[in-house]
């Protein structure tokens, strides 16, 4: 089945610091989301972004279909952004999301 | 958002009992998803649920589990005879039935099976 990577498994940041979370999946996808998961485990939708680039406030979302990647920007990071960001993709066969393992950031203050 | 609430968002329960975990969506949705993750682990895939039917499961989806949408809103989730190894946080997600196939996750329900 398809195969999604992300890097870094681990990120520490200081407050302010810009960084860039990246996303590789393994074949053609029909979607791609990436979420947020707070402290308490609540899974927050950041970006449906199945190519193109997207912006919302600090963050923003770009996938390279063809290329089979995204990449996830949080500029001017602050601690409230700490958590894990998943990756997952939807793709021909069936309508689950498979996830990557996450990015764990840790923003300092 | 929120699309979609579960209920309980906790629940302790003692090896071999059954549970039903709840999710209710805000409106009517034909798409729905069950979804688990053990603690520190990624996200993995359950069942999916179409047009009150079964449309895929994964491998993790065995006779312990099973789906229903009892009351044409409410979809459950069921454990026959929990195991040590399905303590985890359960997630339901919806996704719209027009537009962007965007899934919507709840807040998720965490079990701990003693």
């Amino acid at each position: 089945g398809i195969q999604v990577e992300q890097s870094p498994p681990d990120l520490i940041l200081q407050e302010g610091a810009n960084s860039t979370l990246r996303c590789n999946f393994s074949d053609s996808v029909n979607n791609l989301q990436w979420f947020h998961q707070n402290p308490w485990g609540q899974l927050i939708n950041l970006f449906y972004i199945p190519s193109g680039t997207k912006q919302n406030g600090r963050l923003s979302a770009t996938t390279v279909a063809t290329e089979r990647y995204s990449l996830l920007y949080i500029s001017s990071s602050q601690t409230t952004d700490s958590g894990v960001y998943f990756c997952a993709v939807f793709y021909n066969q069936g309508g689950k999301l498979i996830f990557g393992q996450g990015t764990e950031l840790s923003v300092k203050p | 958002e929120p699309e979609v609430t579960q209920t309980p968002s906790h629940q302790v329960t003692q090896m071999g009992q059954e549970v039903i975990l709840r999710c209710v969506p805000i409106s009517n949705h034909l798409y729905f998803y069950w979804y688990r993750q053990i603690l520190g682990q990624k996200v993995e895939f359950l069942v999916s649920f179409y047009n009150n039917e079964i449309s895929e499961k994964s491998e993790i989806f065995d006779d312990q589990f099973s789906v229903e949408r009892p009351d044409g809103s409410n979809f459950t989730l069921k454990i026959r005879s929990t195991k040590l190894e399905d303590s985890a946080m359960y997630f339901c997600a919806i996704h719209r039935d027009r537009g962007p196939r965007a899934q919507y996750f709840g807040p998720g329900t965490r079990l701990l099976v003693l």
